[in-house]
């Protein structure tokens, strides 16, 4: 069972606001990652982290920021929100694990926050 | 590039037997998942199956891989209203870099089932 934990869970605000989602994992996992969904239901990469202080961007250019200053925290920031930002955002984790001969990298999934902006 | 292909809907009648399918076109991906999403949560790793396997059974779950086909499908049997969800199939693809891999998902298949 999966321990990763995202808030809030949902939030309303305004357009111009800062914002930060939070994202922690208790399984010591090394690779963190954030999605965004969209109402058609399809997953986005936007940023993903190797481990502490290492941060990519995914397939999906969007204009917040994350940082990971600790293993287990992997915050996303937007600085100014707009409507365009309305969306649902996934946090996950992951981790080698053995299975056989190879290892999988099973990403597990944070319950979600979802975002809209007016 | 890998792309992974999705029917949007399926709807079956309690009891019966529901089939997901997925095709994805990346030949090298060496592990393929489902995950599971309810209404307002995140998303639920049902299972996975490595390349070498053609059939995976969990309980109610059964997974077939065709590799020539580069075909995946999802069996749920005796489907029941809790199944009902978003259904996505995933595989593990582009190589990113430090021992990590990254997830190529389909758009996902909303099943829907009526008592």
């Amino acid at each position: 069972e999966a321990d990763i934990y995202q808030t809030p869970r949902y939030l309303v605000i305004g357009t111009g606001k800062k914002i930060t989602l939070e994202c922690s994992q208790t399984m010591g996992h090394d690779k963190m990652y954030w999605y965004q969904q969209d109402p058609g239901m399809e997953l986005h990469l936007i940023h993903y982290s190797y481990g502490v202080n290492s941060t990519e961007k995914g397939d999906l250019s969007s204009e917040s920021t994350v940082s990971r200053i600790r293993t287990e925290h992997f915050p996303l920031t937007l600085e100014s929100a707009r409507p365009s930002h309305t969306s649902q955002y996934l946090c996950a984790s992951s981790e080698s694990e053995l299975a056989g001969l190879l290892r999988t990298d099973t990403q597990y999934f944070g319950p979600g926050t979802r975002l809209t902006v007016l | 590039g890998e792309d992974v292909e999705q029917s949007l809907f399926l709807s079956v009648r309690e009891g019966d037997s529901s089939v997901i399918n997925c095709t994805y076109t990346d030949s090298s991906s060496t592990y393929l998942y489902w995950y599971k999403q309810e209404p307002g949560a995140g998303l639920q790793l049902l299972t996975y199956i490595f390349s070498n396997m053609d059939m995976k059974q969990d309980q109610r779950l059964t997974v077939l891989l065709n590799k020539k086909d580069k075909h995946l499908s999802l069996r749920i049997a005796d489907t029941q209203t809790g199944d009902s969800a978003i259904y996505f199939c995933a595989e593990r693809g582009a190589y990113s870099g430090a021992g990590s891999y990254q997830l190529t998902f389909g758009k996902g298949t909303k099943l829907s089932v009526i008592p």
